[in-house]
This record gives structure tokens, C-alpha cells and sequence, in this order.
């Protein structure tokens, strides 16, 4: 089956702009998690969605941050007044969550975020 | 908080050599511990996991990990390196209902 997609695969905007990012879960995977992977830092945490619970948001680094996953399923990541510093590769990943025996976490390729 | 240390930054090796990468975490319970590989320009890709029974486990590509519950760590090793390993690597802890947590990520570089 079809794996995880994310979309656009590049971003290039300026400074302020607004910015969406979507994220295709594998169908079925109740969980959903965001990252945020900047040129020669690891991976940071960002947002995590597991089925119809309160997102964990902890991982936001600030107010511009947002996301929503309408339906249990797409996610979109969406950057408010985009900044230098938001510049990073962002990775989406879901997983079958609480109710299957395994969270192992299936990464899309992610959507590389540039701002001028 | 559940935290995720990967202490090697950055390991260089010749062909042929042993390696191993270290990780340890923290969190008190019970715990599935992973290995993951990211390729240059490839995606991130699961290269072992650990959940219960037997605390040595086989990945692919000759990869394996052993959790060691008493000193909180899951290093990988592999006896002998290939180029192809040239990747960076990923330990990452799921304490059960949490969210899974990831390390820093080594980056290793195998020398022809």
C-alpha cells in the first residue's frame, strides 16, 4: 500500500509569509507526529495526534506553529509569519498507535521549508 | 521527562571496522526501544526494534542492538562496516502510551 506522503516536497518563501503543509498518514494509522529537521541537528519533536485524543502540542516552538488532522486522517502544519530560523526539513511519520502491537513509525519524505 | 541521548555526534570509521553507537534514555517503565537509519536523500527507515524477550536484537543489513534494562542503553553495533552505512542514525524510546521520543542522531561516515 501507499506510504506516507507529504506535500509540497519543496517550499520557498519569504520572511512573513504564511506557509501549509500537508501530511498523508498510511490509511489506518491513528497516530500522526510532526518533526522538525534543521541541517545538522537531530530530530525535534514537534506535534503528536493520537486518534480523536487532544493533541500533544508540546514540541511547538512558538505561537506561529500550528496543526490540525481533520477526519483522523491528512494533517496540515501551517507556519504563520514564516522566519529565516523556520527553515528545516518537516517531517511527518505515523503509526498504528495505542491499539496495534507495534509503534513503529513510518516517515514520509518530507517537505523541505526554505525562507528568504 | 522521558529523554533520549545519543553521545556520539559524529563517528568516522575506515571499512571493515566494528562499531558501535551508543543511546541511552530515561524513563523508569517498560519501554520499546528503535533504531532508525536515514540514507543520504533517502527517507528515515526502520533498522531494528526492540520490544520484549530476548534483549539482543538482529536488524537488517547486519545490524544489531541489545538493551541492557540495567544501564538504560540500546547501542547499535555492527562487527564490520560497509560504505554503504554511511548514514545517520536514530535511537528513539516509545514508553508504551507515550509519544515516541527521538535522540540527536549520530552521523556516520565509513571512509573507503
Amino acid at each position: 500500500g501507499a506510504g506516507v506522503s507529504q506535500s509540497p516536497s519543496n517550499k520557498v518563501t519569504e520572511k512573513g509569509k504564511d506557509v501549509e503543509l500537508r501530511c498523508d498518514p498510511i490509511s489506518g494509522h491513528t497516530a500522526l507526529y510532526w518533526y522538525r529537521q534543521s541541517l545538522g541537528q537531530g530530530l525535534e519533536f514537534l506535534i503528536y495526534f493520537q486518534g480523536n485524543s487532544a493533541p500533544d502540542k508540546s514540541g511547538l516552538p512558538s505561537d506561529r506553529f500550528s496543526a490540525e488532522r481533520t477526519g483522523g486522517s491528512v494533517s496540515t502544519l501551517t507556519i504563520q509569519r514564516t522566519q529565516q530560523e523556520d527553515s528545516a526539513v518537516y517531517l511527518c511519520a505515523s503509526s498504528l498507535g495505542a491499539r496495534g502491537n507495534t509503534n513503529e513509525q513510518f516517515f514520509g519524505p518530507g517537505t523541505r521549508l526554505t525562507v528568504l | 521527562a522521558q529523554s533520549v541521548s545519543q553521545h556520539n555526534h559524529h563517528v568516522i570509521l575506515s571499512e571493515a571496522a566494528s562499531l558501535e553507537l551508543g543511546c541511552n534514555y530515561s524513563y523508569g517503565g517498560t519501554v520499546n526501544l528503535f533504531w532508525y537509519v536515514q540514507y543520504p536523500g533517502q527517507h528515515l527507515q526502520l533498522l531494528l526494534k526492540y520490544f520484549s524477550g530476548d534483549p539482543l536484537v538482529k536488524g537488517i543489513k547486519g545490524f544489531e542492538a541489545e538493551f541492557i534494562k540495567s544501564k538504560f542503553s540500546f547501542n547499535l553495533r555492527k562487527p564490520s562496516v560497509q560504505w554503504s552505512d554511511t548514514a545517520e542514525y536514530f535511537c528513539a524510546v516509545d514508553s508504551s502510551a507515550s509519544k515516541i521520543i527521538f535522540g540527536s542522531g549520530t552521523r556516520l561516515s565509513i571512509r573507503p
